[in-house]
């Protein structure tokens, strides 16, 4: 079946430095690939998505590219803040009527 | 519009006591779905539904029911709380098609002592 594995955290970093988090994918079909943010106390909310190969996803700086030929989505932001210190999860969606696929999720720590 | 409302917020039960989470969503989306958060772990889907009077299991199913009458809503019920079940539940919805993002409540802090 589909799954997502994504880089083990925590991960901690000083502000202002590169953050990437690996994200791949096993898919049969051509699923829509996803990154939610859970930040302390709350639910996830969607910070990005793309839904065919080559399509980059972008939102308050993170980034991601859909790359079909390694079957990976990874995030990216050049200069991470205080406050994106959250838990990151990456996700995919093969059809509308079955659940997402979500992976462990990452903890990210960003210290002043 | 509200999205997805989840009440409580927080419940403290005794083993072996039933209650029910309640999930409403605005949207008339038809997928629903319910999600438990354990500390330090990611999330594991319990119960989903695809739209009114269909329902299937997750993951982690047992111990929980689900039913769902309406669009709207999609209770979940625990029968006999036993302390296992002590985790954070999420209610989720999402419109039709793989592209669609899924909408999460806010979340239920449930404890079973």
């Amino acid at each position: 079946g589909d799954s997502v594995t994504q880089m083990e955290g925590p991960v901690t970093l000083s502000e202002e430095a590169f953050l990437t988090i690996n994200c791949t994918y096993t898919a049969t079909g051509y699923p829509s690939l996803f990154w939610y943010v859970q930040y302390p106390g709350e639910g996830l909310q969607l910070l990005l998505k793309a839904t065919k190969a080559d399509d980059k996803g972008s939102n308050k700086g993170f980034e991601a590219t859909y790359r079909k030929e390694t079957t990976s989505f990874h995030l990216e932001k050049g200069s991470v803040q205080v406050s994106d210190s959250a838990v990151y999860f990456c996700a995919l969606s093969d059809s509308g009527n079955t659940p997402l696929v979500f992976g462990k999720g990452t903890r990210l720590s960003v210290i002043a | 519009n509200a999205g997805v409302t989840q009440t409580p917020k927080f419940q403290v039960l005794k083993t072996g006591q039933s209650m029910t989470l309640q999930c409403a969503q605005d949207m008339n989306h038809e997928y629903m779905s319910w999600y438990r958060q354990d500390p330090g772990m990611g999330l594991r889907l319990i119960h989903y539904s695809v739209g009114a009077g269909i329902t299937d299991q997750g993951e982690v199913p047992n111990g929980y029911n689900v039913s769902r009458s309406t669009t709207e809503d999609f209770p979940l019920r625990l029968l006999s709380a036993a302390p296992s079940q002590t985790s954070v539940y999420f209610c989720a919805s999402r419109g039709r098609g793989r592209n669609e993002k899924l909408f999460f409540g806010s979340g239920t802090q449930l404890s079973v002592l």
